[in-house]
């Protein structure tokens, strides 16, 4: 199985500024990485596929970017709003894996 | 509106069984490989399993600590996607999440229901 590592585990962060969170795979993956946001006590949600491709209707303010073994998010502009666990995930090779989340506080 | 929504959580013995269900509005769900992924409590999200698209079958691919446990299964006629699970453990307690991805070779989730807890205690 391909294995996941987000950093850091948990981070803090001011209003108005930025973030990056990286996610290393165990193996190469290509581009096939997808980011979700979950806020607290909600279901997750679709930011990001192929590395760097926003979802529809999500902001700007994502972006991400890497290939093969080594991606990172990164969110701009901060907003109390983007309070939640963000997590990676390969879908490159069953079974599909995610990283472990990494807990953004503002 | 494009949604999901699952249904049929509970509380079940261990070694019991439970069949959740995943509604599909707003697109037809066969076009689509659909997901399940659950997440204890407190904890991170695991990916259970995938059902390929009508194209495709509905051929189906499974995470180790479920398989020949679980079945993911596709009911047409009402646009739904179905988990059916058997010889339940504690450990199999979670928030059990369908997903919608893109359909054919690499396909990344676009759509998350909003769950359906599970909980397997005596």
């Amino acid at each position: 199985d391909i294995q996941m590592t987000q950093s850091p585990a948990s981070l803090s962060a001011s209003v108005g500024g930025t973030v990056t969170i990286t996610c290393r795979a165990s193996q190469g993956i290509g581009g096939h990485l997808a980011w979700f946001q979950q806020k607290p006590g909600k279901a997750p949600k679709s930011l990001i596929y192929a590395a760097s491709s926003l979802q529809s209707g999500v902001p700007s303010k994502f972006s991400g970017s890497g290939s093969g073994t080594d991606f990172s998010l990164t969110i701009s502009n901060l907003q109390p709003e983007d309070v939640a666990t963000y997590y990676c995930q390969q879908y490159n090779n069953y079974p599909l894996t995610f990283g472990q989340g990494t807990r953004l506080e503002i | 509106e494009i949604q999901l929504v699952e249904s049929g959580g509970g509380l079940v013995q261990p070694g019991g069984s439970l069949r959740v269900s995943c509604a599909a509005s707003g697109f037809t769900s066969s076009d689509h490989y659909m997901d399940w992924v659950r997440q204890a409590p407190g904890k991170g999200l695991e990916w259970v399993g995938r059902s390929r698209n009508k194209a495709s079958s509905y051929s189906t691919e499974y995470a180790a600590s479920v398989k020949g446990r679980f079945t993911i299964s596709r009911d047409a006629s009402e646009n739904s996607l179905l988990l059916q699970m058997k010889s339940l453990k504690t450990e199999d307690t979670a928030m059990y999440y369908c997903t919608r991805a893109a359909g054919g070779g690499y396909s990344a989730s676009d759509l998350w229901g909003q769950g359906t807890m599970v909980t397997v205690s005596s």
